[in-house]
């Protein structure tokens, strides 16, 4: 496979399940992100890792944590998670956190996984 | 801190014909990027044009370009000859200098093309 793989596409869940979202690079990116796009607002940036360190939280919740056990794995757990949090969860990565955006160093997006919390 | 704005929810176009998509944004930074990225039902963001704030020269990419208007902050996106395959939500971006890759996004524009 080639690009960021995201799994699953589709996920429901009550508020007192445990799951988790996967995503997985192929292109030897150094960095990774995840994003939250709910209908009608702006991506929402959640975590940014650069070589498996946590540099970014944008002042997430909790209940949605992180995990990135090396350069080309990504995770998101999640535990007793509100109606709220139905959107659709994009990871992404990108060669360099820090460098400009400049050659090919741009994000580069999975399918997303589309997340149901009833 | 950055923001952009895209004011058109949803707009549609004739197969073949041209149409513009707008972009604002605000930022402090004198270095930035902007970006337009497209969004099929697929759901894979895919990154269609970027452009580099120090730049005058507008940026293309074979049917799409851009009209960037640095002094209004202006970011629009023209896309011509429009296909089927256009059909999108369509997000402009902007990057600012200074800390690790937060790429700010607008809301989108979901574009219809009419056969």
């Amino acid at each position: 496979e080639t690009g960021v793989t995201q799994t699953p596409r589709h996920l429901v869940m009550g508020m007192t399940n445990k799951k988790s979202l996967k995503c997985e690079q192929h292109l030897g990116h150094n960095a990774m992100y995840w994003y939250k796009q709910s209908a009608k607002k702006p991506l929402e940036l959640m975590f940014v890792y650069s070589l498996e360190e946590r540099v970014e939280n944008n002042s997430v919740p909790s209940r949605f944590s992180p995990e990135c056990p090396n350069s080309s794995h990504l995770f998101l757990h999640l535990h007793t998670l509100q109606p709220e949090d139905s959107a659709l969860y994009l990871c992404a990565s990108s060669q360099d956190p820090i460098a400009i955006p400049d050659g090919a160093n741009v994000l580069t997006f999975g399918a997303g996984s589309r997340l149901t919390v009833l | 801190a950055q923001t952009v704005t895209q004011s058109q929810p949803e707009m549609s176009v004739q197969e073949a014909e041209t149409v513009t998509l707008s972009c604002t944004y605000d930022t402090s930074e004198s270095d930035y990027y902007l970006f337009w990225y497209k969004q099929p039902p697929s759901r894979q963001m895919i990154l269609v044009i970027r452009q580099e704030a120090y730049k005058q020269q507008n940026a293309t990419e074979n049917r799409f370009s851009v009209n960037f208007q640095k002094a209004a902050k202006s970011f629009s996106l023209k896309i011509s000859d429009s296909q089927l395959g256009d059909a999108a939500m369509y997000f402009c971006a902007s990057w600012g200098s200074g800390g690790y890759q937060k790429v700010t996004f607008g809301t989108g524009t979901k574009l219809q093309v009419i056969p």
